[in-house]
């Protein structure tokens, strides 16, 4: 695609319930990045994909978050047994590994407000 | 400790004025910095890329100095607009695959 695709673009959940996010990345950028964003804050580091290697899953918050890419595409983070901690803007950005002068490109985001 | 911390949090000014955005960061070893502007509920975008050896870069009304020494950089933003109310966030990246991220400034233009 043209740009990076989130969805949904807006998630609200009951406490206690699992949610899965979605990213689709501009094709052929070969590592992605899960990043959260809560009001005020700045972006917080998730979870790391680079081609066909091992993610780098050290700022996931909890055993409650995980995160897969297939195929080296789509990426989809999910978080079971949703806090309300949890509310925040997620956010997926790629990057073109060649020639890599270390642009993200950012999706527009996935709000989810856990009530 | 790798930090990026921005100033001021929030900025106010009116349109045509010149404001100057400030980014201080500990990130070692440094590989390149940029700035992005992240408009309302959308995802950021790169302003401008400033490698170790380049002091000043230009990006029509936007330009970035970084000072590597000091470990600090700027972003003036000249002539101002009402569509250049946003978050600006300074973003430093090591050399690897981590980039650290400042709060960034929240910019308000009004008429």
């Amino acid at each position: 695609g043209a740009g990076v695709s989130q969805s949904p673009s807006n998630k609200v959940t009951e406490k206690g319930k699992d949610v899965e996010l979605r990213c689709d990345p501009i094709s052929g950028h070969t590592a992605l990045y899960w990043y959260r964003q809560s009001l005020g804050q700045g972006l917080e580091f998730l979870i790391y994909f680079q081609g066909n290697s091992a993610p780098d899953k050290s700022g996931l918050p909890s055993d409650r978050f995980s995160a897969e890419r297939t195929g080296g595409s789509v990426s989809t983070l999910t978080i079971q047994r949703t806090q309300q901690e949890d509310s925040a803007v997620y956010l997926c950005a790629g990057r073109l590994d060649r020639a890599d002068t270390g642009e993200l490109f950012f999706g527009e985001g996935s709000r989810l407000t856990v009530l | 400790k790798n930090q990026v911390e921005q100033s001021p949090q929030s900025l106010i000014i009116l349109e045509g004025k010149n404001c100057t955005l400030q980014c201080n960061y500990t990130v070692s070893p440094f590989s390149n910095l940029r700035w992005y502007k992240q408009d309302t509920g959308r995802g950021p975008v790169s302003l401008t890329i400033m490698t170790f050896s380049e002091n000043t870069k230009s990006n029509g009304r936007y330009t970035a100095t970084l000072d590597a020494d000091t470990k600090q950089s700027s972003l003036h933003i000249t002539a101002s607009q009402l569509s250049d109310s946003a978050s600006y966030i300074c973003v430093v990246r090591h050399t690897g695959n981590q980039f650290y991220f400042g709060t960034g400034t929240s910019l308000t233009v009004i008429p």
